[in-house]
């Protein structure tokens, strides 16, 4: 069993503030770590897809870094407005030695956001 | 740009009846994955498949199986439901090569009564 933890569950924060969330989860093996946005009655829409240690993204407001070898990455977003309220989910996946090919996502339980006006 | 597309939407059915939900992937998208998630859970994983043969299975109820078929689309079936069955099923699609990015559809929305 994988354990894809993120922290904190929930966050609420007012408009203009900046803020970030953590997601942690197992250093070995390491193949990639996807970042999620999920508003409700929608579907998840992919943030980030994360490869490499020390990989830094960014998508207008919103980064992420990753660090596989003390196995966490940090979501961060600058200046938060309403339209960012959202579940952010992060998904490690586990390179299959085995079979030479990753497929599985095990995802965190996410972090609820919600950013007042 | 397509989108993954799923049908039915949504779908009410009773207990022990036999339900089947369809995917089709993003043109050329080669890995299908279905999740399942409860109310107030995260999604699980539950099988996924890699030009058209079973890719990985994860917390897939033995009443539950699925297929791709030759033009890519997926089906799950899912007979003698239960109540517990009741939840969002997400289809995924991505291009392995990619990093497994991951395309979600629109989501079935399954009740059983």
């Amino acid at each position: 069993i994988l354990n894809v933890e993120q922290s904190p569950q929930s966050l609420h924060v007012q408009e203009g503030d900046s803020t970030n969330f953590t997601c942690s989860f197992p250093s070995s093996n390491f193949y990639a770590l996807h970042w999620y946005r999920w508003e409700t009655a929608k579907s998840p829409e992919a943030l980030f897809v994360m490869t490499l240690n020390g990989d830094e993204k960014k998508k207008g407001r919103i980064s992420a870094t990753l660090n596989t070898k003390e196995g966490y990455s940090y979501l961060y977003i600058k200046g938060s407005q309403p339209e960012d309220s959202a579940t952010y989910l992060c998904a490690f996946i586990r390179y299959r030695v085995s079979s030479g090919s990753a497929r599985q996502l095990t995802f965190g339980s996410g972090t609820q956001l919600t950013v007042l006006p | 740009a397509a989108g993954v597309i799923q049908s039915p939407r949504h779908l009410i059915k009773e207990k022990r009846e036999t339900a089947t939900l369809k995917c089709y992937p993003i043109p050329r998208h080669d890995t299908v994955y279905w999740y399942q998630q409860g109310p107030g859970q995260d999604p699980q994983f539950l099988i996924s498949f890699y030009e058209k043969m079973q890719s990985d299975k994860g917390s897939i109820p033995d009443r539950f199986s699925a297929q791709q078929f030759s033009d890519y689309h997926s089906e799950l079936n899912m007979s003698s439901l239960e109540l517990g069955d009741s939840a969002l099923y997400f289809c995924a699609s991505s291009l392995v090569g990619n990093h497994n990015e991951q395309f979600f559809g629109p989501g079935t929305r399954l009740t059983v009564l």
